[in-house]
Parts: structure tokens; C-alpha cells; sequence
């Protein structure tokens, strides 16, 4: 059973870059997609973008500019930074896969953003 | 893009009922790539359905999926008390970005 787990701080200021890390345990991130998606409070889901375990990146193009996706097989983990983060930034991160539909997610991390 | 917009916003029910979700895509969904997905409060979304009308793993026959191009259907026959949560449909078709509709709730009448 693929187990995904997200890590990193719970509050960034702004103007700084967030920073997740997902976990991913009972299988290997060879040969699928890994996904980040987020909800801010109240609010409906956002995907984020993705990567492939080829490190093929897929990003939303409302947010392209700022985001980046990586992978670390050595370690069974991929990783989401987020660049210049504002208010509108805050929000549940989740981590997913295994395609491009998301059968496997994270519990989330809650962001807050704020000085 | 593709753009879904779920119908309706909110859905009141009593359990036993028969619930019907709506998802309309702005633009045909490619070889029906459409999941459906719940979400309880504080938890994170369960798939239910993808590819329009196959049942995830371990997904009660009582949740169905149904439709082709613009036009998809979530239908859970008959509402048990766990099934009242927020019901979320996603499109994975030819090209991102994935989009996801803004969730129809189903609460208890």
C-alpha cells in the first residue's frame, strides 16, 4: 500500500519560498507521476503540477512562474518549492499520484503565510 | 484549459435517497479521462471513480459514474449516513493543467 506523507514548515512570510517535501513509502516513484495540489481554507482544489519519475515537470500555468517540482529517488521523495509567496499562497498542500488522476494522497500540510 | 462546473453548488438529501452530482466540461474530456473524487471535512480527497465509470479499489457499487465528452454523472444510489461530504470531479484528458470542478456538497435534509 503506497503511503505519501508531506513534511515542511507550517508558516512562511511573505515574499519567501515554500518549501514541501512528500515522503512516499511502500513503493517506488519509478514509473509514475507525482503530483502536488492545494486547497486554500474553505476554498476548492488546485493542482500545483507534477513531475514523472523521469523528472518530466508538468506545472499549472497559473503558477508556472514561480513553482518548481524535484525528485529524489535515492531517498524515495519529491519536493515542491513555491517562489515569492502572498496571502492568496496559504492554503492545504497535498502530495498525490500515481498518474494523473490521484488514487494516493498525502494527510497535507497546512500553510500559513505571514510575517 | 478545460473549465468543469459542477451542478448543484449544494445537494440536500436524506440517507437513503438517491443522489445525482453533475460535471460539465467547457470542452470534450479526451477518451472520458474524468475522475470523481470525495472529501470529507479535515481529510484529504478519495478517488472514487476514474475513467468515468470504473470504481477505485474498494469503492462501495452504490457510487457509479457515467457520461462522455462534455457531460458527466456521479450517482450514488442510495445515501448512507457516511456518504454526506463534498464531491469533487477532475478532468486528466489530452494536456494539463488538470482542472477540478469547485465541488458539490451533499448535506443531510
Amino acid at each position: 500500500q503506497v503511503q505519501l506523507r508531506e513534511s515542511g514548515p507550517g508558516l512562511v512570510k511573505p515574499s519567501e519560498t515554500l518549501s514541501l517535501t512528500c515522503s512516499v513509502s511502500g513503493g517506488s516513484l519509478n514509473f509514475y507521476y507525482w503530483n502536488w495540489i492545494r486547497q486554500p481554507p474553505g476554498k476548492g482544489l488546485e493542482w500545483i503540477g507534477s513531475i514523472y519519475y523521469t523528472g518530466t515537470t508538468n506545472y499549472n500555468p497559473s503558477l508556472k512562474s514561480r513553482v518548481t517540482i524535484s525528485l529524489d529517488t535515492s531517498k524515495n521523495q519529491f519536493s515542491l518549492k513555491l517562489t515569492s509567496v502572498t496571502a492568496a499562497d496559504a492554503a492545504v498542500y497535498y502530495c498525490a499520484g500515481v498518474g494523473n488522476y490521484f488514487g494516493y494522497w498525502g494527510q497535507g500540510s497546512l500553510v500559513t503565510v505571514s510575517s | 484549459e478545460i473549465v468543469l462546473t459542477q451542478s448543484p453548488v449544494t445537494l440536500s438529501l436524506s440517507p437513503g435517497e438517491r443522489a445525482t452530482l453533475s460535471c460539465r466540461a467547457s470542452q470534450s474530456v479526451t477518451s472520458s479521462y474524468l475522475a470523481w473524487y470525495q472529501q470529507k471535512p479535515g481529510q484529504a480527497p478519495r478517488l472514487l471513480i476514474y475513467g468515468a465509470s470504473t470504481r477505485a479499489t474498494g469503492i462501495p457499487d452504490r457510487f457509479s459514474g457515467s457520461g462522455s465528452g462534455t457531460d458527466f454523472t456521479l450517482t450514488i444510489s442510495t445515501l448512507e449516513p457516511e456518504d454526506f461530504a463534498v464531491y469533487y470531479c477532475q478532468h486528466y484528458g489530452h494536456s494539463p493543467p488538470w482542472t477540478f470542478g469547485q465541488g458539490t456538497k451533499v448535506d443531510i435534509k
